[in-house]
């Protein structure tokens, strides 16, 4: 089976850096996703790791560490607009073919 | 371009009825899959579909079906549906089935009363 760990909320302060950490077991690993969902709308794309290391994207940068079955998400320069629900997900090939398994999400609030 | 686009945007149906929800994914995407998003929680994946075969499915019942059609849109259909369907039902595309970036929808938002 799998099994995919991410903390349940988490608040910062604007300008702050926050680092969401998500661990996650599977048996057909073949990547690692995030994903940010603002309330009421549909999940948006923001890094996709396979390989172990640090991926930066602008303010977003997210981490792999496939022995430790570890990956982070980092956000610098933290805005208000970046209050939101992060989705860690790992494509499983032996669960799922190459289609998402989803955590359950970390919702961020940023306060000013 | 046109995202990935999903009908109808909301939708209220009684236990025991059936529901079809529609997807067209972004152009030149061949592959669609479905997944159910219960408040609080993270989507569950349903199916996966490319070039019009089922490439995948998650633990969910037969009252559970879809199909993707030559033109790559979709249906998702639920049968004899419960309470606990309820949920936000999200589609989204990507160009091959095994492609990095998954583009999603803006779901339909089922209630089942």
């Amino acid at each position: 089976g799998q099994n995919i760990d991410q903390p349940t909320e988490m608040t910062a302060t604007e300008g702050a850096i926050v680092q969401i950490n998500c661990t996650y077991q599977t048996s057909g690993f073949n990547g690692l996703f995030w994903y940010q969902q603002h309330a009421g709308e549909a999940p948006t794309f923001l890094s996709y790791n396979v390989l172990d290391g640090l991926e930066e994207k602008g303010r977003f940068s997210s981490f792999l560490s496939r022995s430790k079955g570890y990956s982070y998400l980092l956000l610098k320069e933290l805005q208000m607009k970046d209050s939101a629900s992060y989705l860690c997900a790992v494509r499983d090939e032996e669960q799922a073919g190459t289609a998402l398994i989803f955590g359950k999400g970390t919702t961020l609030s940023v306060s000013s | 371009d046109a995202g990935v686009t999903q009908s109808p945007t909301h939708l209220i149906k009684t236990r025991g009825q059936q529901v079809t929800l529609r997807c067209s994914p972004i152009s030149g995407h061949k592959s669609v899959s479905w997944y159910q998003q219960v408040l609080g929680q993270g989507p569950q994946f349903i199916f996966q579909y490319y070039e019009k075969e089922e490439r995948g499915r998650g633990n969910f019942p037969d009252r559970f079906s879809a199909r993707q059609f030559p033109n790559y849109s979709s249906e998702l259909n639920v049968n004899a549906l419960l309470l606990g369907d309820s949920a936000l039902y999200l589609c989204a595309s990507s160009l091959a089935s095994g492609s990095a970036e998954q583009y999603f929808g803006p779901g339909t938002r089922l209630t089942v009363t």
